[in-house]
């Protein structure tokens, strides 16, 4: 019962360097997304993907690229870091018609942008 | 723009209280609401899902309210253990992209 595997775990980079966070699903859900946590300002959406091939952008996509090559994997790539990147971010994915179905969350990547 | 508000931000309550957590949403054209569960450094765990035509959940000692006319949401957790404490945090969907919209979350201890 793998669910949503999330990859690193902990991450720290320098301002410029880029990066690719890794989200992969064993579920075959069609819908999947990224999401930032900062304190007091509880999660925002950055990308999100509702099947293969298909993307499209959040409330906070700015800094941040998507692909969906696949239906199990969605990488979130950061082009040049920057020290406002520093987050816990977080994927997820969710099936039912609309997507409006109950929504299954990664561990989390903690990102740490010097 | 939907705005999710959860209030308290915290709350500490001795064990066995029954407890009520509000999550209250300015935009009522929502496809559902959830609850989730946050451990410390862990993701978030899915509680109860209330879709837009239902007016409540309950799963074990979880029950969850929606009042779409009034922008509200109740969690009720009834005789609280230690093992609740966590964060919880509410949230809705809403237009054409099923967003979700989250509120910061009620940070709950509960004290032995």
């Amino acid at each position: 019962n793998a669910g949503v595997t999330q990859t690193p775990k902990f991450q720290v980079l320098k301002t410029g360097q880029s990066m690719t966070l890794q989200c992969a699903q064993d579920m075959n859900h069609e819908y999947m997304s990224w999401y930032r946590q900062d304190p007091g300002m509880g999660l925002r959406l950055i990308h999100y993907s509702v099947g293969a091939g298909i993307t499209d952008q959040g409330e906070v996509p700015n800094g941040y690229n998507v692909s969906r090559s696949t239906t199990e994997d969605f990488p979130l790539r950061l082009l040049s870091a920057a020290p406002s990147q520093t987050s816990v971010y977080f994927c997820a994915s969710t099936t039912g018609a609309g997507r409006t179905g109950e929504l299954f969350f990664g561990e989390g990547s903690r990102l740490t942008v010097l | 723009k939907q705005e999710v508000t959860q209030i308290p931000a915290a709350l500490s309550v001795p064990e066995g209280e029954n407890l009520v957590l509000n999550c209250s949403f300015t935009d009522s054209a929502i496809y559902n609401l959830q609850w989730f569960r946050q451990d410390p450094g862990k993701g978030l765990t899915s509680l109860l899902l209330i879709q837009s035509s239902q007016r409540e959940q309950t799963s074990g000692r979880l029950n969850a309210s929606l009042d779409k006319s009034s922008g509200r949401s109740t969690l009720y957790i009834a005789a609280s253990q230690p093992g609740d404490s966590a964060t919880y945090l509410c949230a809705a969907v809403t237009g054409s992209a099923r967003q979700l919209t989250f509120g910061s979350g009620t940070q709950l201890t509960v004290l032995p």
